[in-house]
């Protein structure tokens, strides 16, 4: 089955620094998504972004399709942006691929 | 807000012995997914029912079961706990079969098994 791999497992940064946490796959998609996992456990979607760039606020995503990779982009970070970074895909099939997370720890 | 709701919240139980965990999907999604997140791991699919019948399953074996209501609520049934069972699990509703673009999750239930 399809392999997702994400970077870096760890994050420690500064409020108001900037981020990008990375996810590759191994075989091509028709979904791939965001998600961020709050210390209660709660998946919130973020992006829906199999293809192209998409921008909300301060978080942007970019996923190269022919090359298996996405991005995600956070700015200016504040500490409510502590979590887990999901990226996740659909190989064609009813179900989602995680990765393992990125896990993102703000500092004021 | 997912419109996703799971019950219990938490939950401990002994190995060996049986669990069912509860969601209610948001009005008219006919899809649920139910899915085990261990600790310091992504989810993991265990199964989807579509219109109250598995339309497909990960790698779990069968003590792990499931049932979808006309009302949209569902249950994931776990029998002979084992403590491995210990973990996140989240369901996750969609309208329509195959469609993870609008999949939304519950806030899942914390299920430890000593």
């Amino acid at each position: 089955g399809i392999q997702v791999e994400q970077s870096p497992p760890d994050l420690i940064l500064q409020e108001g620094a900037n981020s990008t946490l990375r996810c590759n796959f191994s075989d091509s998609v028709n979904n791939l998504q965001w998600f961020h996992q709050n210390p209660w456990g709660q998946l919130i979607n973020l992006f829906y972004i199999p293809s192209g760039t998409k921008q909300n606020g301060r978080l942007s995503a970019t996923t190269v399709a022919t090359e298996r990779y996405s991005l995600l982009y956070i700015s200016s970070s504040q500490t409510t942006d502590s979590g887990v970074y999901f990226c996740a895909v659909t190989n064609y099939g009813q179900n989602f691929v995680f990765g393992p997370g990125t896990r993102l720890s703000v500092l004021p | 807000e997912t419109g996703v709701t799971q019950s219990p919240t938490h939950l401990i139980k002994t190995r060996g012995q049986q669990v069912t965990l509860r969601c209610s999907s948001q009005s008219g999604h006919n899809t649920v997914s139910w899915y085990q997140q261990a600790l310091g791991q992504g989810p993991q699919f265990i199964f989807q029912y579509y219109r109250e019948e598995e339309n497909g399953r990960g790698n779990f074996p069968p003590r792990f079961s499931g049932l979808q209501f006309p009302n949209y609520s569902s249950e994931l049934n776990v029998n002979a706990l084992e403590l491995d069972d210990s973990a996140l699990y989240l369901c996750a509703s969609t309208l329509g079969v195959g469609r993870t673009d609008t999949q939304y999750f519950g806030p899942g239930t914390r299920l430890t098994v000593l």
